[in-house]
């Protein structure tokens, strides 16, 4: 596609289920990134894809997250047994090259009730 | 490790006034440099970045930074602000040497008024 798509734009669930968030890169863009951009702060990095493997999963906050990436596009982030604290926008990126210049969706909007 | 400073939150500006948005890295390795823009319900975008060559990159929409190494500092600037320029300004670091993720300030708010 043009740019990065997410889905859903907007998640509001209760405390305890499991969430599933979706990404489509650019296509052709061999890196995928996930982060967390939660109210008052920053971007925080949860995990990084070359490919479909995922060297670098140190940004995940806890073994309640999972992702995983097939066919080298789309991407899933799992959150599991969610908190109130997981609510965030969650923004994927994807690039071409290694030099940073990322291109983001416009992310995913979890509330957790 | 790195880590990228900005100190400002929100820096309330009137329209047609100068601005500068203050960014501070830290890193032990040669970093790659960049400004993220998220406009009003928009996702975020690349408004410029240092790789190499001249310290001083420009952007489209008139703002540039300067890589400055031994401040370690690649603040934004723009010399006449307008109400469009509203927005989120991210300061993010990437390291040079093989593959780094891409490190974030927290972001400043530009309030642009009339």
């Amino acid at each position: 596609g043009a740019g990065v798509s997410q889905s859903p734009s907007n998640k509001v669930t209760e405390k305890g289920k499991d969430v599933e968030l979706r990404c489509d890169p650019i296509s052709g863009h061999t890196a995928l990134y996930w982060y967390r951009q939660r109210l008052g702060q920053g971007l925080e990095f949860l995990i990084y894809f070359q490919g479909n493997s995922a060297p670098d999963k140190s940004g995940l906050p806890s073994d309640r997250f999972s992702a995983e990436r097939t066919g080298e596009s789309v991407s899933t982030l799992t959150i599991q047994r969610t908190q109130q604290e997981d609510s965030a926008v969650y923004l994927c990126a994807s690039s071409l090259v290694l030099t940073g210049e990322l291109f983001f969706g416009e992310g995913s909007r979890l509330t957790v009730l | 490790a790195q880590s990228v400073t900005q100190l400002d939150s929100q820096v309330p500006v009137f329209e047609e006034a100068p601005v500068e948005l203050r960014c501070n890295y830290s890193s032990s390795v040669s970093v790659y440099l960049f400004w993220y823009v998220q406009y009003p319900n928009q996702g975020l975008q690349l408004l410029l970045k240092y790789l190499s060559g001249s310290t001083l990159v420009e952007s489209i929409n008139g703002f540039e930074a300067e890589f400055n190494k031994s401040q370690t500092s690649f603040h934004l600037r723009k010399p006449s602000v307008h109400i469009s320029d509203t927005a989120e300004y991210f300061c993010a670091v990437s390291s040079r040497s093989g593959y780094s993720t891409l490190t974030f300030g927290k972001g400043t708010m530009l309030l642009v008024s009339p």
